[in-house]
């Protein structure tokens, strides 16, 4: 079956400590983005990529990284710089030769104890 | 820049009642327009899309949407609600045209059907 999958999808992060956020997707799609969602304040785009070896900042970019050295695979690493990293996190990804919208992963829940 | 308005944060409704979920959009260029649903702890699935054509469009599952140019609006209506509709449903645009697409959420409703 095509989809996006992330890993983990519970992660617990002492403070001052990386994470690394898996993405993986087998849908052939150029573009994979990830997103950060709080209660209350929807989605929030984090960084994004249109093609293997280039990437972009999206909205909230402070405090995290991606790379993207393989067209199936966007992970993203949530650094101690990240002021406030407990969230959910989606990642996505398009067919930019089509109209058709984003697919979504199943999210990773970060909590930092 | 766009900006999407879900102004009701929780609908709380009996099963079998009739819904509407609310969603207005601001765009000063022609969009295309979505509504997802999350259940819990999951992530984004589609529910339905407007991309051109008709002005109304169907979900396989019973619901509707409505994409009304003058009054930049995007509601989503069900006449008849089950229990399994229990969600958080996210309205959200995008520019039109193929390439990179940035969508812009609005910040969710949640629906609770009660029996």
């Amino acid at each position: 079956d095509g989809g996006i999958t992330q890993s983990p999808k519970y992660l617990f992060r002492k403070e001052g400590q990386n994470v690394t956020l898996s993405c993986e997707q087998n849908l052939n799609h150029d573009a994979m983005y990830w997103y950060r969602q709080d209660p209350g304040q929807g989605l929030r785009l984090i960084y994004y990529s249109q093609i293997v070896n280039d990437f972009q900042k999206g909205d909230i970019a402070e405090g995290y990284s991606v790379s993207r050295e393989k067209k199936e695979s966007f992970p993203l690493t949530v650094t101690s710089a990240q002021k406030n990293p407990t969230a959910f996190y989606l990642c996505a990804s398009k067919d930019i030769a089509s109209t058709d919208t984003q697919y979504f992963g199943p999210g990773t829940r970060l909590t930092v104890l | 820049a766009q900006s999407v308005t879900q102004l009701d944060s929780q609908v709380p409704v009996f099963e079998e009642a009739p819904v509407e979920l609310r969603c207005n959009y601001s765009s000063s260029v022609s969009v295309y327009l979505f509504w997802y649903v999350q259940y819990p702890n999951q992530g984004l699935q589609l529910l339905l899309k407007y991309l051109s054509g008709s002005t109304l469009v169907e979900s396989i599952n019973g619901f509707e949407a409505e994409f009304n140019k003058s009054q930049t609006s995007f509601h989503l209506r069900k006449p008849s609600v089950h229990i399994s509709d229990t969600a958080e449903y996210f309205c959200a645009v995008s520019d039109r045209g193929t390439g990179f697409q940035k969508l812009v959420f609005g910040t969710g409703t949640r629906l609770l059907v009660s029996p």
